[in-house]
């Protein structure tokens, strides 16, 4: 889930398992969408992008689900491995503009 | 390793110095831009630049001043911060898109704390 607030939403799941992390986005324009994974001292690091005229695609291991007639973004995370714990950010982007999300922050257990 | 390289990874500064943080990029992306983060929030935009000029100033104070001096080159000078400027300062990069969209790459940050 996504908020804006002192304390990020987190995801707990098992190593091996599937993870889903979700993202409401406000703008009825923006035509673009990123997910972002951003590692604990690191920037933002490109995950997998999704254009509006699609409502899913599938990277190695991810899959972007968007659903415009909600404004819903999804991330799907296969196999999830304790590499994968981070702050995932969705962004939508209107005219060279990125709007992040809140974020969620992943935690795998071994 | 990201191809967005950003120096110095910390800085230290008081309310009074003048510093610069710097971007550097060799993708040959011609739109590049500045990102405020603070701790457990999103990045929010600041500053972009397009073909080196300067495109979009979300209300950012007067005291960060943004340069671009080339097209590989993105420079924030700072001069009489205040202790709520203190955060993670993201450079970006990504090709001029027209109507086709383009990821944004990243920089790993400058971390910035004003005594």
């Amino acid at each position: 889930g996504e908020s804006v607030g002192l304390h990020l939403p987190t995801l707990s799941v098992q190593e091996g398992d599937n993870s889903i992390i979700n993202c409401a986005y406000s703008n009825s324009a923006s035509d673009y969408f990123i997910w972002y994974k951003q590692e604990s001292g690191k920037g933002p690091q490109f995950i997998i992008d999704i254009r509006s005229n699609m409502d899913k695609r599938q990277g190695q291991r991810v899959t972007v689900l968007l659903n415009k007639t909600v404004k819903h973004l999804s991330l799907q995370i296969a196999a999830t491995q304790p590499g994968d714990s981070a702050v995932y950010f969705c962004a939508e982007n209107a005219g060279n503009m990125l709007t992040f999300g809140g974020g969620t922050r992943l935690m795998v257990k071994p | 390793d990201t191809e967005v390289t950003q120096t110095p990874k910390h800085l230290v500064m008081g309310m009074t110095n003048k510093k610069s943080l710097k971007c550097e990029q060799h993708m040959g992306h011609r739109a590049m831009y500045w990102y405020k983060q603070k701790a457990k929030k999103p990045p929010e935009l600041m500053f972009v630049y397009s073909y080196e000029k300067l495109s979009i100033n979300e209300s950012v104070p007067s005291r960060f001043s943004p340069e671009c001096p080339n097209s590989s080159l993105l420079n924030l000078h700072l001069h009489a911060l205040q202790p709520e400027d203190s955060a993670l300062y993201l450079c970006a990069s990504s090709q001029v898109s027209g109507n086709s969209n383009q990821p944004q790459h990243f920089g790993d940050g400058t971390r910035l704390s004003i005594l």
